[in-house]
């Protein structure tokens, strides 16, 4: 199983301010790594497939770049609705798996 | 538009079975993988389990391998997760998920989950 390790666990910031979010593979996923976005009570949203593709509807503040083991999401200037829990998820092998997660929250 | 909507989950005894369900609109059912996936109270996401378009192709997290099992009944544009054998770790809310753009999977449409506790 492909183990997916963010960090930090905790970023504060505050509105304005830019964000990076790493995720670390326990082994190579080529580019197979997508990162969503979770607010309380609701589904995740799916923010970027394939390292660095946006999905639908998704703002170009976000963005993500990496191959292999490393990725990074980068929020350019944090929208206020933007503090919440994201998450990275593996689609090279089965089992799928998750991140641990980065909560954003407000400084 | 598409949809997905769960329902099934609730409050079941260590040991015994429940069967949540996901039924799906807005597109067409028999094209597209499904996935299951779970998040405990105040966890993270989990990935639990996938069936293929047709119900030929079935994969499971290890965690529920042996206990729980993927269904679809095309015809109802409908999936299933038969779960037996509960824990109190598999109390979650449980999510029914597809890529239906192009993202591989990546799951661009999720349902509203459904919880299912385990406890006595």
């Amino acid at each position: 199983e492909i183990v997916l390790t963010q960090s930090p666990a905790t970023l504060s910031l505050s509105p304005g301010e830019g964000a990076t979010l790493s995720c670390r593979a326990s082994q190579s996923v080529n580019k197979y790594l997508a990162w969503y976005q979770q607010k309380p009570g609701q589904a995740p949203r799916l923010l970027i497939y394939d390292a660095s593709h946006r999905a639908a509807g998704i703002p170009a503040r976000f963005s993500g770049s990496g191959s292999g083991t490393d990725f990074t999401l980068t929020i350019s200037s944090l929208e206020p609705e933007d503090f919440a829990v994201y998450y990275c998820q593996q689609r090279l092998n089965w089992p799928l798996t998750f991140g641990g997660g980065t909560k954003v929250e407000i400084k | 538009q598409v949809q997905l909507v769960e329902s099934g989950g609730g409050v079941v005894q260590p040991g015994r079975s429940l069967r949540p369900s996901c039924v799906a609109s807005g597109f067409t059912f028999t094209t597209y993988a499904l996935h299951w996936v779970r998040q405990a109270p105040g966890k993270g996401l989990e990935w639990v389990a996938v069936i293929s378009h047709d119900g030929s192709d079935k994969h499971y997290a290890d965690s529920v391998r042996g206990r729980f099992t993927i269904s679809r009944d095309n015809s109802m544009n409908t999936m299933y997760l038969q779960m037996n054998s509960l824990r109190a770790e598999d109390t979650a809310v449980y999510y029914c998920a597809i890529s239906i753009a192009p993202t591989g999977d990546a799951f661009d449409i999720w349902g509203q989950g459904t919880m299912v506790t385990v406890s006595s």
